[in-house]
């Protein structure tokens, strides 16, 4: 059955530091997202991309955060300047239609900033 | 704006027992509701999610929900659980009408299923 894969699974990193997180969503699907959840905290959603373009973002998705699409099968999350508060489980998901089809979601990128 | 409360942040129960974890949420606009597992080290799993129609929702691994539109409410049940159940469940509503499906979620439940 097919997946969403994110690497690394784990990541550290110093604060300041740019960092990219992976993910390679499911084939065929035309719809990406990013979310986050902080430790304790809920699952926030931090953007959808859509046609090469974000479709929506959250107010988390400030001017640190960026996506891209680069080569067709990866969809990246770029955090230019981390920051302590950016530790948190970054969690891609894709779809094949949007709304209200199902999202498959990837396992996880463990983000720490120290 | 949407938003989902999940009453119970661990639910402990022994196994072939019966479980409902609670799920309410709010909105001002008709919704799109779901319910997602994580296994340990997992990515979230849709269990099942309500789009129209029946207000009961059948899904995978003989979980079911029904929604209530009057107590604005998604609880998941189950009827006898496994210890392969044991796993974080999170509820979670979309907006449709020009949404690209962006999941709002509740802060999870775990479950915990004991011998």
């Amino acid at each position: 059955e097919p997946e969403v894969t994110q690497t690394p699974s784990h990541q550290v990193t110093q604060m300041g530091q740019e960092v990219i997180l992976r993910c390679v969503p499911i084939s065929n699907h035309l719809y990406f997202y990013w979310y986050r959840q902080i430790l304790g905290q809920k699952v926030e959603f931090l953007v959808s991309f859509y046609n090469n373009e974000i479709s929506e973002k959250s107010e988390i998705f400030d001017d640190q955060f960026s996506v891209e699409r680069p080569d067709g099968s990866n969809f990246t999350l770029k955090i230019r300047s981390t920051k302590l508060e950016d530790s948190a489980m970054y969690f891609c998901a894709s779809s094949a239609l949007g709304g209200m089809d199902t999202q498959y979601f990837g396992p996880g990128t463990r983000l720490t900033v120290l | 704006a949407q938003s989902v409360t999940q009453l119970d942040s661990q639910v402990p129960v022994f196994e072939e027992a019966p479980v409902e974890l609670r799920c309410n949420y709010s909105s001002s606009v008709s919704v799109y509701l779901f319910w997602y597992v994580q296994y340990p080290n997992q990515g979230l799993q849709l269990l099942l999610k309500y789009l129209s129609g029946s207000t009961l929702v059948k899904g995978i691994n003989g979980f079911e929900a029904e929604f209530n539109k009057s107590q604005t409410s998604f609880h998941l049940r189950k009827p006898s659980v496994h210890i392969s159940d044991t796993a974080e469940y999170f509820c979670a509503v979309s907006a449709p009408g020009g949404s690209q499906g962006n999941l709002i979620f509740g802060k999870g439940t775990k479950l915990s299923v004991k011998p």
